[in-house]
């Protein structure tokens, strides 16, 4: 089955830098990818999704880039700002008629003044 | 807007209670999940619904049970709640096609078991 997993469980960055939350999958034959954001107290809420026909999506101030080659998965977040604090994390999936996301364990992103 | 909501925010029953835990989405969207999410764990799938009346065993079933009997509702029922199952628990829908998966999340009831 998927496996995903997370190189970093925080990040804090200082407001106006630019942030990069990284993930790793196991299956080669995930073909859709989502990153979440959870503010506390807060249900997961889609950031940006990408399919494995692209290597890169742009959002506003935020980008996905897929390498499918090792199997990696990167959220970056331009001009961070406080309101960007929050748990990130990707979530994979088989897609075809496999409708199940399988989560990475996220990100506390910290955004200090 | 998809809306799922879910029926409280905070719950506190005794060690062997019946708990019923009720998620509702507005979006007419044929799946429907129930995950528990834990420090250090993630959110892992308990129970997915993908028509009326049809569900499926997620990661961590053992102590859970489900329901659907109308579309836009979605019911996890813990038949004898135990202290280890003290967590958020996070409702989700989605539709399938386009090769989209997005799941849309409720905001979670955290529950606690005394």
């Amino acid at each position: 089955g998927e496996s995903v997993g997370l190189h970093l469980p925080t990040l804090s960055v200082q407001e106006g830098d630019n942030s990069i939350i990284n993930c790793a999958y196991s299956n080669s034959a995930s073909d859709y990818f989502i990153w979440y954001k959870q503010e506390s107290g807060k249900g997961p809420q889609f950031i940006i999704d990408i399919r494995s026909n692209m290597d890169k999506r742009q959002g506003q101030r935020v980008t996905v880039l897929l390498n499918k080659t090792v199997k990696h998965l990167s959220l970056q977040i331009a001009a961070t700002q406080p309101g960007d604090s929050a748990v990130y994390f990707c979530a994979v999936s088989a897609g075809g008629s496999n409708y199940k996301l399988t989560f990475g364990k996220g990100t506390l992103l910290t955004v200090n003044p | 807007d998809v809306k799922v909501t879910q029926s409280s925010r905070y719950l506190v029953k005794r060690t062997g209670e019946k708990v019923f835990l009720e998620c509702v989405q507005d979006m007419d969207h044929e799946n429907m999940f129930w995950y528990r999410q834990d420090p250090g764990l993630g959110l892992r799938l308990i129970y997915f619904s993908y028509d009326v009346k049809m569900k499926e065993k997620g990661d961590i079933p053992e102590g859970y049970s489900v329901s659907r009997e109308k579309k836009e509702r979605f019911s996890l029922i813990l038949e004898s709640a135990s202290t280890n199952q003290t967590s958020m628990y996070l409702c989700a829908s989605s539709t399938p096609g386009q090769g989209r998966n997005e799941q849309f999340f409720g905001p979670g009831t955290r529950l606690t078991v005394l």
